[in-house]
């Protein structure tokens, strides 16, 4: 089957700090990719929509210039979180689309 | 926002023992899919049930579908302590989306 990684998968930093997350789809090409974020206990909310070679579509409520993303090419999609808070500690699970929805292992993010 | 509902939020059964997952949506649908998470891991997709299809076997799942009511159901037989996860259910939308909306879901335990 279709495999997706992310990196790094765990991550600690400092508040006002940024972190980027990597998605990449190992065995096939992707045009589009989905972030989601979950928080503990809760389900998966997706935050935007990442199309190779344009603008990410971001749902309604989820902070475009905080949360940036770029999908540069077929096979990667980045996630950065921009000036880290507490509050953006959470489990980030990227997925690759290729007929259906291929997710990657997720990536804990805990900010001091 | 979330459309999937998941009941009951936590099961605990003993190994052996059949598990019933319920997940209710409110609009119509391509298709409804059922994921499985290991805590604090990525998802692994189940099975997928066309809004076309009432019944779906893969191995010990069986899943059902009813667009009359904007219900399915995943029953997991003859439980193994292996099957300790939750199990979420995600809908698309009619009219070509690839995003996925997904249910609160539903913690099983299966006790040895």
């Amino acid at each position: 089957g279709a495999v997706v990684s992310q990196h790094p998968s765990r991550v600690i930093c400092k508040s006002g700090t940024s972190v980027k997350i990597e998605c990449r789809s190992l065995d096939f090409q992707a045009t589009t990719m989905f972030w989601y974020r979950q928080f503990p206990k809760q389900s998966l909310m997706l935050m935007a929509t990442s199309n190779e070679g344009s603008k990410a579509t971001y749902e309604q409520g989820v902070e475009k210039d905080k949360f940036l993303i770029n999908h540069a090419s077929l096979t990667l999609s980045t996630l950065t979180v921009t000036s880290a808070h507490p509050e953006d500690s959470s489990f980030y699970i990227c997925s690759a689309s290729q007929y259906e929805q291929y997710f990657g292992p997720g990536t804990r993010l805990t900010v001091t | 926002s979330q459309q999937g509902e998941e009941d009951p939020q936590a099961l605990s059964i003993q190994e052996g023992e059949n598990a019933t997952m319920n997940c209710s949506y409110k609009t119509s649908i391509n298709n409804l899919q059922w994921y499985r998470q290991n805590s604090g891991r990525g998802l692994v997709h189940l099975i997928l049930i066309r809004s076309n299809e009432r019944e779906k076997h893969s191995g010990r799942l069986r899943v059902t579908l009813d667009t009359s009511k904007k219900s399915s159901s995943l029953l997991i037989t003859a439980s193994r302590a292996a099957d300790t996860a939750s199990y979420f259910c995600a809908t698309d939308a009619q009219g070509g989306s690839e995003k996925l909306v997904f249910g609160k879901g539903t913690k099983l335990t299966v006790n040895p």
